[in-house]
């Protein structure tokens, strides 16, 4: 069966700190990949997507950015984080017939 | 307008209560619907799965899509204390892996 992990589960980061949140999915092959923030209170906001190795598409400009660097791994970075990245960071993996499926997030307090 | 409406709620119902959520949309094209039931804290779960019009009914949970109306229902019968969590819907044409969300709407069970 598939399974999503995604660590660290929780981050505490001073403004202007680097960041790198990991995501890697067992139990398929090529699949779909998405990164989305969801604020408190709110909805899904899709940040990247990939449909393979290096191939990243953004949704929202800001000063996020994703990698794929292997097949079952995606990681999505950041130079300098702002107050304005505070959220959940959650990681999914989409099947053939569409639907999604969420890693247990990662909840990111910048201060 | 949101292409995805759904009331953020809170419900609040007594245990053993009928629920109905609700989503409303714009876009015709949206062929799949789901509905995912996230706990606080924790990466939303998949629940239902449902293609085009009718009903798809799994243990407690029904999904209904009215595609005339643009309109989709999850209704959970014999409500528990463990159903208190956020569910969100989403949805996607025919074509593409991309899911479009409701907000999500907060479900309380008091016992």
């Amino acid at each position: 069966s598939q399974t999503i992990h995604q660590w660290p589960a929780t981050l505490v980061q001073p403004v202007g700190s680097p960041l790198s949140l990991e995501c890697t999915v067992e139990g398929t092959s090529n699949p779909n990949l998405y990164w989305y923030r969801q604020a408190a209170g709110r909805g899904l906001q899709l940040l990247f997507y990939s449909v393979g190795i290096g191939q990243i598409s953004s949704e929202v400009p800001q000063n996020l950015s994703a990698s794929r660097p292997q097949d079952r791994q995606f990681i999505l970075s950041s130079k300098k984080l702002l107050l304005s990245d505070s959220g959940f960071y959650l990681c999914a993996w989409s099947s053939p017939g569409g639907e999604q499926f969420f890693g247990p997030g990662t909840r990111l307090t910048v201060l | 307008q949101k292409e995805v409406e759904q009331d953020p709620g809170p419900l609040s119902v007594p245990e053993g209560a009928i629920v109905s959520l609700n989503c409303t949309y714009s876009n015709s094209a949206f062929q799949y619907f789901m509905w995912y039931r996230q706990y606080s804290r924790k990466g939303p779960e998949l629940l239902m799965y449902t293609y085009s019009s009718g009903n798809k009914e799994d243990g407690r949970f029904t999904a209904q899509v009215d595609k005339s109306s643009k309109y989709i229902s999850l209704f959970i019968r014999d409500s528990q204390p463990s159903d208190s969590a956020t569910y969100l819907c989403a949805m996607k044409p025919n074509a593409g892996n991309m899911l479009t969300f409701g907000g999500g709407t907060r479900l309380m069970v008091k016992p």
